[in-house]
């Protein structure tokens, strides 16, 4: 089983300041394998960004993912108010199971 | 709309059974693989299990702690997929998310269903 460890584990800015969020895997992850998910509190978790780097639909371009092997990042350009979220990373392979890594939560200040 | 609606959360005594629904719109459902993902109190997502599309087999495969306990299913006639949790813990007390899973990432949340285990 691919083993996905998100850090920090909370990440406190201000608004306008960027956010780098890493996601280290167990095992090399394809490049195509490997999706962020955004969850606001109180919703359910929506796509973010899939096969490492593609923005999903109306995914302002702020946000941006890269990465590849067992190391991948999730950046947030300039901060804003409604980025309070916890952010989480995914990987699928062709066996079970398809893994999330613990998340990162993201406070602003 | 693209959406997935859950439904069938209840409060269930530990040892009981329970049936989730998902019922899916908007996208080309009979071609889709589809997914249940769980979020417990105050916790992280983890995976439950997934079925694939008839064109492949319709298969399933399945988280360790839920294997064996819980079977997801189809009905391609009306858009909608099933979890059937069987000898439920408290430890399943969770929202279940269902969601379509496109190539290797869930596209398309619908907003869970949640299920309590408790005596």
């Amino acid at each position: 089983e691919i083993v996905l460890t998100q850090s920090p584990g909370t990440l406190s800015l201000s608004p306008g300041e960027r956010a780098t969020l890493s996601c280290r895997a167990s095992q090399t992850v394809s490049r195509t394998d490997l999706a962020w998910y955004q969850q606001k509190p109180g919703q359910a978790p929506s796509l973010l960004i899939y096969g490492a780097s593609n923005r999903a639909a109306g995914i302002p371009d702020r946000f941006s993912g890269s990465g590849s092997g067992t190391d991948f990042t999730l950046t947030i350009s300039r901060l804003e108010p409604e980025d309070l979220a916890v952010y989480y990373c995914q990987q699928y392979v062709d066996s079970p199971p398809l893994t999330f890594g613990g998340g990162t939560k993201v406070e602003i200040k | 709309e693209v959406q997935v609606v859950e439904s069938g959360g209840d409060l269930v005594k530990p040892g009981g059974s329970l049936r989730l629904s998902c019922a899916a719109s908007g996208f080309p459902f009979k071609a889709a693989w589809m997914t249940w993902v769980r979020q417990a109190p105050g916790k992280g997502l983890e995976w439950v299990g997934l079925i694939k599309d008839e064109s492949n087999g319709g298969t399933t495969d399945y988280a360790a702690p839920v294997k064996g306990r819980f079977s997801i299913s189809r009905d391609d006639s009306k858009n909608t997929v099933y979890l059937q949790m069987n000898s439920l813990r408290t430890e399943d007390t969770a929202v279940y998310y269902c969601a379509w899973l496109y190539y290797h990432y869930m596209d398309v949340w619908g907003k869970g269903t949640t299920v309590t285990v408790s005596s």
